[in-house]
């Protein structure tokens, strides 16, 4: 079965300074997707950024940047010059694909438990 | 471009009624799915619609079911509600084609079950 683990519950960082958020996962399946989601106390979940298992490059989007790692079965999400406004749970998610027909997009995707990142001023 | 739309953000019901939410996916898209959030048991697939059809299904009860619309929205129903039910319900909405890059969340319903 699919699992995605994330080992760190709470995380702190200072403002200004890069943080790491470390994801492993695993599957059986050669073609997945990797999501990393933010979710601030409001409860909505923000899309950060994607990373597909042929994707050759580690995903950038902006200050998050994907250190992927395919042999270790690993998906970090880096953010670098961490800002107050960051301060939120993160949850890395992975995409299982169920239907692979014509279009193969039938999907879900399965969380990790989170990561709570506080930033300092 | 609008976002994805979730309605009502918060609702208190109580045991043994139903409830219905409901999920407006970003235009063009026309996979919707659903999640529900717990501290206990954290993010949980419910189900997955697209073009009407319901493509996959999380490990819930009968109670929990769904439908989605010919313009995409999505509905989730909840019958005889068990104080277990109270949660974050986020629905999610995704294009449908060959790749599966990006799935954009709602900012979900709460629901209080007392």
């Amino acid at each position: 079965a699919q699992k995605i683990t994330q080992t760190q519950p709470g995380m702190f960082v200072q403002e200004k300074e890069a943080v790491t958020l470390d994801c492993t996962y695993d599957t059986s399946d050669p073609s997945y997707g990797l999501f990393w989601y933010k979710q601030p106390s409001s409860g909505e979940m923000i899309f950060l950024i994607y990373q597909g298992s042929y994707d050759q490059q580690n995903a950038t989007e902006g200050r998050y940047s994907l250190n992927f790692q395919k042999a270790r079965k690993s998906a970090n999400l880096v953010i670098s010059a961490s800002q107050l406004g960051d301060s939120a749970m993160y949850f890395c998610a992975m995409r299982e694909d169920t239907d692979k027909g014509e279009y193969n997009q039938g999907g879900k995707l399965i969380f990790g438990q989170g990561t709570e990142l506080s930033v300092k001023p | 471009k609008a976002g994805v739309t979730q309605t009502p953000r918060y609702l208190i019901k109580t045991r043994g009624q139903q409830v219905t939410l409901s999920c407006s996916p970003i235009s063009g898209h026309r996979s919707v799915s659903w999640y529900q959030q717990t501290p206990g048991q954290g993010l949980q697939f419910l189900f997955e619609y697209f073009s009407e059809t319901q493509r996959n299904k999380g490990n819930f009860p009968g109670r929990f079911s769904g439908r989605q619309f010919s313009n995409s929205r999505s509905e989730m129903n909840v019958s005889t509600l068990e104080l277990g039910d109270s949660a974050l319900y986020l629905c999610a909405s995704s294009l449908a084609g060959v790749t599966y890059t990006e799935a954009f969340f709602g900012q979900g319903t709460r629901l209080t079950v007392v």
